[in-house]
């Protein structure tokens, strides 16, 4: 079975930009997360989808938006990009009433 | 917030067993142990998780104890390998699309 890939794995925006974030859950799985993590922290939950609506989501300004697709991919959209923004994103899925959450290695955002 | 509080840091010697402790006297009864860990640059893994008993495979053993407010993660024959953040969450059993909330975690490193 494939695990969860995520693209791209580093990125380098400019403060008030937009970005695009892909993930490709893990065979078999129906849910996607995203998390956020800063340098030094644990992961902070963003949101999760289910059944392509969001099913749950954190403490994150309306500037971060997601989508997911019948296939079960998805999407982290972040807009008006700040430099609080540079962290790692890290996409998580599994099987909707499980914790059998499997995570990708995550893209790098980096803020100018 | 998270309901678990663990040490910033530990060490170990490669090849001894590596004891992680975990407080959680606020948990409930119908709440799981979840062990996580991440390595450098990766994103987190499942290691293993319980309610009451103790319970073993083929990562790590994990000891509760028997009034459920602390437990430990041990890794028996640790190596340079297993050197991560150790990540120690409460998930209620009844559920399953619980957001995963992570403190710090313990950063374990092993020595050769």
């Amino acid at each position: 079975e494939t695990g969860v890939t995520q693209s791209p794995t580093h990125l380098i925006k400019t403060r008030g930009q937009q970005v695009t974030l892909r993930c490709s859950s893990q065979s078999g799985h129906n849910t996607v997360s995203w998390y956020q993590q800063a340098l030094g922290q644990g992961p902070q939950f963003i949101f999760q989808y289910y059944r392509e609506e969001e099913n749950g989501r954190g403490n994150f300004p309306p500037r971060f938006s997601g989508l997911q697709f019948p296939n079960y991919s998805s999407e982290l959209n972040v807009n008006a990009l700040e430099l609080d923004d540079s962290a790692l994103y890290l996409c998580a899925s599994s099987l909707q009433g499980t914790y059998g959450y499997t995570f990708g290695s995550g893209t790098r955002l980096t803020v100018v | 917030d998270a309901k678990t509080t663990q040490p910033p840091s530990m060490d170990c010697a490669e090849g001894r067993a590596a004891n992680l402790p975990c407080n959680h006297s606020t948990i409930s009864g119908n709440e799981y142990v979840y062990w996580y860990r991440q390595i450098h640059s990766q994103g987190p893994q499942y290691i293993i998780h319980g309610l009451k008993n103790n319970e073993t495979n083929e990562m790590a053993s994990l000891i509760i104890t028997e009034d459920r407010k602390s437990s430990t993660l041990i890794l028996p024959h640790a190596t340079l390998r297993d050197t991560a953040v150790y990540y120690c969450i409460a998930l209620p059993i009844q559920g399953g699309s619980e957001k995963l909330v992570f403190g710090k975690g313990t950063k374990l490193t092993v020595n050769p």
